[in-house]
C-alpha cells in the first residue's frame, strides 16, 4: 500500500539553526500539508500547499517557516531560525484530488529537538 | 469547522466492541465527520468519514444520528492493536480542508 514517508525521523538541531523537514507525499497526490505536534498536545494544522502554492496557513506558519515543491516527488518545510519552542512532531500528509472524499494520508513524522 | 465533543478516555475488553461517542452539534449541511485514529506518537491513521448515512468499512462502521449532532464509531472486535486516541473530526469534504484536532478519545483495550 502506498504511504507517505518523512526524513529524517528525527533532528536534532541547536536554537538558530535552519532545518529541512523532507516528506515524498504518495506519488499521484496533488495536496499536501504538514501538521505538527507538540509533546502532550494536539495535533497542529500548519499549512496547506496545492499546485506550487500556499492554499491555507495557519498562525503558528509564520515568516520563520516556507515550504517548497522542489521537484516532483518531494515536499519540504523550512524552518529558518529554530526556537526552543519549535521542538515538536512534524507530520507531512497528502491527498488526492478528484476525489468523492479528502481523506489526509499521513506519514510517520519527523521529531525535531531544538537544544 | 464546527467543534467537536468527545469524551477524555474508555476501557474496552479485547474482543469486545468500543463504542466511541462523538458530539458535533454545531455541524453544518456540507460538513463531514472523518475518525482518524493516533497510535502511540505515529502519524494520524484515517479510519472512516460519513456525511448523514451510516458507513462501514473494513476498520470500522461509523453511526451517525438523523440530526447529524453526533455520531458513534464502533470498533466490532477490538484487539490491543487498537489502543490508541481516537479523534472525531467535521471538516468540510474538500482538498483544501484542513483537519482540525481536538483531544480526542484515548482507548484502552484491555486484555
Amino acid at each position: 500500500e502506498p504511504e507517505v514517508t518523512q526524513t529524517p525521523s528525527h533532528q536534532v538541531t541547536q536554537m538558530g539553526q535552519e532545518v529541512i523537514l523532507r516528506c515524498v507525499p504518495i506519488s499521484n497526490h496533488l495536496y499536501f500539508y504538514w501538521y505538527r505536534q507538540i509533546l502532550g498536545q494536539k495535533v497542529e494544522f500548519l499549512v496547506s500547499f496545492y499546485n506550487n502554492e500556499i492554499s491555507e496557513k495557519s498562525e503558528i506558519f509564520d515568516d520563520q517557516f516556507s515550504v517548497e515543491r522542489p521537484d516532483g516527488s518531494n515536499f519540504t518545510l523550512k524552518i529558518r531560525s529554530t526556537k526552543l519552542e519549535d521542538s515538536a512532531m512534524y507530520f507531512c500528509a497528502s491527498s488526492e484530488i478528484g476525489q468523492a472524499y479528502y481523506e489526509q494520508y499521513f506519514g510517520p513524522g519527523t521529531r525535531l529537538t531544538v537544544t | 469547522d464546527a467543534k467537536t465533543t468527545q469524551p477524555p478516555s474508555m476501557d474496552c475488553a479485547e474482543g469486545r466492541a468500543a463504542n466511541l461517542p462523538c458530539n458535533h452539534s454545531t455541524i453544518s449541511g456540507n460538513e463531514y465527520v472523518y475518525w482518524y485514529r493516533q497510535i502511540h506518537s505515529q502519524g494520524p491513521q484515517y479510519i472512516i468519514h460519513g456525511l448523514k448515512n451510516n458507513e462501514t468499512n473494513e476498520m470500522a462502521s461509523l453511526i451517525i444520528t438523523e440530526d447529524r449532532k453526533s455520531s458513534t464509531l464502533i470498533l466490532p472486535h477490538a484487539t490491543l492493536r487498537d489502543t490508541a486516541v481516537y479523534y472525531c473530526i467535521v471538516r468540510v469534504n474538500t482538498n483544501a480542508g484542513k483537519s482540525t484536532f481536538g483531544d480526542g478519545t484515548t482507548l484502552t483495550v484491555k486484555p
